[in-house]
């Protein structure tokens, strides 16, 4: 079946540093990508998507590619700030199902 | 524009008990979606209702019910409860004409599950 593999973590960077998130997915046909973020306390936060092959998706500084021959959506950002702590989860669906398939997750930590 | 809410905040229960959480769709959104979220875990589709029919159902054993109402709001019926139960459940709520299933996700219900 469908499946999300990211990255373990926690990720641990120094303000300013480069972020990458890795994520891989196995599915069949086309999905969907999503990156979502988590702040403390809080539900999920839809972060950017990519809806067929080599869309990239960004909002807020992070980017992330859709790559079909890796079937992989890494995410990125050139310059973390303290704020971009959080859980960070990358997802996909299919236009014919009503679920969206999440990865376990990946923690954020960006230290001043 | 009002996002999703979801009511209550959190909640504590006995094992076999019976619990009802409530989601308010965000305006213009007809398809309600529930998630579970474990701690530490990423979340894990429930079940999905479109115009108040089920649409899509994961994993998970008939004791978890929904229903959704004509306003678009919905609700998570969970009976006989079981410690594994615990977890943050959310509600997430798509907009009619969405094509590639973007998703708008609620603040949650904690529920512990004693």
């Amino acid at each position: 079946g469908d499946s999300v593999t990211q990255m373990e973590g926690p990720v641990t960077l120094s303000e300013e540093a480069f972020l990458t998130i890795n994520c891989t997915y196995t599915a069949t046909g086309y999905p969907s990508l999503f990156w979502y973020v988590q702040y403390p306390g809080e539900g999920l936060q839809l972060l950017l998507k990519a809806t067929k092959a080599d869309d990239k998706g960004s909002n807020k500084g992070f980017e992330a590619t859709y790559r079909k021959e890796t079937t992989s959506f890494h995410l990125e950002k050139g310059s973390v700030q303290v704020s971009d702590s959080a859980v960070y989860f990358c997802a996909l669906s299919r236009s014919n199902t009503g679920k969206l398939i999440f990865g376990q997750g990946t923690t954020l930590q960006v230290k001043p | 524009e009002t996002g999703v809410t979801q009511s209550p905040t959190h909640l504590i229960k006995t094992r076999g008990q019976q619990v009802t959480l409530r989601c308010s769709s965000q305006s213009g959104h007809n398809t309600v979606s529930w998630y579970q979220q474990a701690l530490g875990q990423g979340p894990q589709f429930i079940f999905q209702y479109y115009r108040e029919e089920e649409n899509g159902r994961g994993n998970f054993p008939p004791r978890f019910s929904g229903l959704q109402f004509p306003n678009y709001s919905s609700e998570l019926n969970v009976n006989a409860l079981e410690l594994d139960d615990s977890a943050l459940y959310l509600c997430a709520s798509s907009p009619s004409d969405s094509s590639y299933n973007e998703q708008f996700f609620g603040p949650g219900t904690r529920l512990t599950v004693l």
